[in-house]
């Protein structure tokens, strides 16, 4: 079956510019995780969704990114006012149920900001 | 906080070497331990798990056990192949939630 999927696959923007990163999880998966990979802090937890429950937000670095999980499927993360420091790779992942032991990962949006 | 500390590479090692990359960790209660692979211009991808001490993990000939005295969980293999060189992660989850909580990452290039 359909992967994690995410888009697009690269971004390049200007500082100060907004961007969306989208994420499509595996149908019928409840978790949703977004994670950032960059060379100086490795693989990063961002934000987490488990159904309708609240978000765990406790990994996002700055007022300046949020995320939204719309009808419990598909995932948005904005970067308001991107700062090349937010240059990464960011992934998605989705996992069948809670505290599920197995994680399923898209292949990344490559963000780079000039 | 939760934290997971795996030795720095690259590790370079010729094909048919044995292979160990060491990792350790430190958190509240017991969490599940995870090795995950990214192979070069792929996702992550697990590798193997284990969720109580004293539990092996093993796939594709990998294997790693859940040291809760040590807290540890070291990846070995006894011979490794050159399609085994990735970039190798070790994690955490603490159940609270299941968010993984990562190592650095250990690049592992395997030559003919």
């Amino acid at each position: 079956g359909a992967g994690v999927s995410q888009s697009p696959s690269n971004k390049v923007t200007e500082k100060g510019k907004d961007v969306e990163l989208r994420c499509d999880p595996i149908s019928g998966h409840t978790a949703l995780y977004w994670y950032r990979q960059s060379l100086g802090q490795g693989l990063e937890f961002l934000i987490y969704f488990q159904g309708n429950s609240a978000p765990d937000k406790s990994g996002l670095p700055s007022d300046r990114f949020s995320a939204e999980r719309t009808g419990g499927s598909v995932s948005t993360l904005t970067i308001q006012r991107t700062q090349q420091e937010d240059s990464a790779v960011y992934l998605c992942a989705s996992s069948p149920r809670q505290g599920s032991h197995e994680q399923f990962f898209g292949p990344g949006t490559r963000l780079t900001v000039l | 906080g939760d934290s997971v500390t795996q030795m720095e590479g690259p590790v370079t090692l010729s094909e048919e070497a044995f292979l160990t990359i060491n990792c350790t960790y430190t958190a509240t209660g017991y969490p599940s331990l995870f090795w995950y692979v990214q192979y070069p211009g792929e996702g992550l991808q697990l590798l193997l798990k284990a969720t109580k001490a004293d539990d092996k993990g093993s796939n594709k000939g990998f294997e790693a056990t859940y040291r809760k005295e040590t807290t540890s969980f070291h990846l070995e293999k006894g011979s490794v192949q050159v399609s085994d060189s990735a970039v190798y992660f070790c994690a955490l989850s603490n159940n609270q939630g299941g968010k993984l909580i990562f190592g650095q990452g250990t690049e592992l290039s395997v030559k003919p």
